[in-house]
């Protein structure tokens, strides 16, 4: 049973260009939500992240949206640069607050950014 | 500030094998997590340490699995005896302010 789900695994796209990452989700409780980005024989890398209270939230190139209706969020990155190339794993939480919190991971999606 | 340590970064043993995995999460980071990531899906948590104590270890294997967190620093996670789908990148994250920061995992091969 899958709680968190991208349906892509890869995703090519020209330099300069937009990326963009879909991510859906079932569990309700969610209501937490982030990006990590992983390089190979790394672990994953905190990108950016989203409460459930917000639609949007943007950092530099990075903006994630969030449809709570739809459960889905997705990460657009403009514009798009060959050091973006990278696994991107889209994860959930069912707790916002500062402390600990368990996270569901999806399954990633591969980006692969074209010079 | 140092990231978070694993040690070793690759492992290779036969199945029935044991095996023992090291992190040290950032200086001052009191919660910590294991996970375990097979190729070609995202990582799955394994157990939550808060200081020394076990949060939450429902989804620890228990009867090949074990984890300890001795003083609330360093950490370890066991397997014994080890079976080939044990094969995976074992990852250890410490978190502060809401942020999980990952250590570079240790890939397992289990033949």
């Amino acid at each position: 049973d899958q709680q968190v789900k991208q349906n892509s695994p890869s995703l090519s796209v020209q330099e300069g260009r937009i990326s963009i990452l879909n991510c859906d989700y079932t569990n309700s409780m969610f209501d937490y939500f982030l990006w990590y980005k992983k390089y190979p024989a790394e672990g994953p890398t905190f990108l950016i992240s989203i409460s459930s209270i917000k639609d949007k939230n943007e950092d530099g190139r990075f903006t994630v949206f969030l449809n709570k209706s739809a459960k889905h969020l997705s990460l657009h990155i403009v514009p798009s640069q060959p050091g973006d190339s990278a696994v991107y794993f889209c994860a959930a939480s069912p707790y916002s607050g500062a402390g600990s919190y368990q996270l569901t991971f999806g399954k990633g999606t591969k980006l692969s950014v074209i010079p | 500030e140092a990231g978070v340590a694993q040690s070793p970064r690759y492992k290779i043993i036969e199945k029935r094998q044991s095996v023992a995995f090291w992190c040290n999460p950032i200086s001052g980071h009191a919660t910590l997590y294991w996970y375990q990531q097979i190729l070609g899906q995202g990582p799955k948590l394994l157990i939550q340490f808060q200081n020394n104590g076990v949060v939450d270890d429902s989804q620890l294997p228990k009867d090949r699995f074990s984890a300890e967190r001795l003083k609330g620093v360093d950490s370890t996670l066991k397997i014994q005896p080890a079976k080939l789908e044990d094969s995976a990148v074992y990852l250890c994250a410490s978190v502060v302010q809401n942020e999980q920061f990952f250590g570079p995992g240790t890939r397992l091969t289990v033949l």
